[in-house]
C-alpha cells in the first residue's frame, strides 16, 4: 500500500555505527510496528507502537532504539550496527481495533559491513 | 503463552494439487484470524481474514474453534502461488511464526 513507506531502501554500514531506519505512514494507525526478517526465523518483532509517545519491547529489541514523536512516523536506530543485526526491515501499521490487518511497507535490506 | 504455529516450514507440491497449510493457535476466545502472503522480494500483505469469508486467489480458510486451527487451502496450486505464508499472531501480541514457504512445481 503506497500509505506506508520505508527510506531508504538499502543500506550498506559499517560494524559500529549508527543507523536510522525510517517508516512513515499516512493513515494515522495508532499502531506501528518494526519487524526484522531472515532466512529461517521468519518475521520478528523488534518494536511496536500503540500510540504516540508509547513503545513496546517485541521479540529481539537489543540493540535497537525507537522513537515515536509524531503518529506518522516511527523510525528505528541501530545504535551501533553488528553483522548480526544485517537482515530486511519491514515496518508495518494497523488502526486500533482488535481485528484490524497489518500493512506492511515494502522493507529496508540493511548489510552491516 | 497466546501464539500461533505453523508445523511446515518448507511445503512443496506439484502443479494443480490440492494445497493445504497448517496453522494452529493457542489462545482463547475468538481470534481474528488472518493469513499473509510474500511473494519474492516483496512485502508482505494480506492474503484474506476469517471474518470475511472471503475467497482470494482461490484460498480459503475456514476457522475451526475445535481444533484451533485456521488452516489455509486451495484445491489447484498455481505456480504463481509459490510463496511465503504468514498465520498472522495474536493481537495480543504480534509475534508471527517462522512461516511456511509454499514451492509449486511445474
Amino acid at each position: 500500500d503506497a500509505g506506508i513507506t520505508q527510506s531508504p531502501r538499502y543500506k550498506i554500514t559499517e560494524t559500529g555505527r549508527q543507523v536510522t531506519l525510517m517508516c512513515h505512514q499516512t493513515w494515522s494507525h495508532s499502531y506501528m510496528f518494526w519487524y526484522r526478517q531472515d532466512l529461517g526465523h521468519g518475521l520478528r518483532l523488534i518494536y511496536y507502537s500503540a500510540a504516540a509517545d508509547i513503545t513496546d519491547k517485541g521479540e529481539v529489541p537489543d540493540g535497537y532504539v525507537v522513537s515515536r514523536s509524531k503518529t506518522e512516523n516511527f523510525p528505528l536506530t541501530l545504535e551501533s550496527a553488528t553483522r548480526s543485526q544485517t537482515s530486511v526491515y519491514f515496518c508495518a501499521s494497523s488502526e486500533t481495533s482488535y481485528n484490524s490487518p497489518l500493512h506492511f511497507g515494502n522493507g529496508t535490506r540493511l548489510t552491516v559491513t | 503463552a497466546q501464539r500461533v504455529t505453523q508445523p511446515e516450514k518448507l511445503l512443496s507440491v506439484f502443479k494443480g494439487a490440492p494445497v493445504e497449510l497448517k496453522c494452529n493457535y493457542s489462545y482463547s476466545g475468538s481470534p481474528e484470524l488472518f493469513w499473509y502472503v510474500q511473494y519474492s522480494r516483496q512485502r508482505l500483505q494480506l492474503l484474506l481474514r476469517h471474518i470475511s469469508r472471503e475467497s482470494i486467489k482461490g484460498f480459503t480458510a475456514d476457522l475451526n474453534k475445535g481444533e484451533t486451527s485456521f488452516h489455509l487451502k486451495k484445491p489447484f496450486a498455481q505456480e504463481e502461488d509459490s510463496a511465503m505464508y504468514y498465520c498472522a499472531p495474536p493481537r495480543q501480541n504480534f509475534v508471527f511464526g517462522p512461516g511456511t514457504r509454499l514451492s509449486v512445481l511445474p
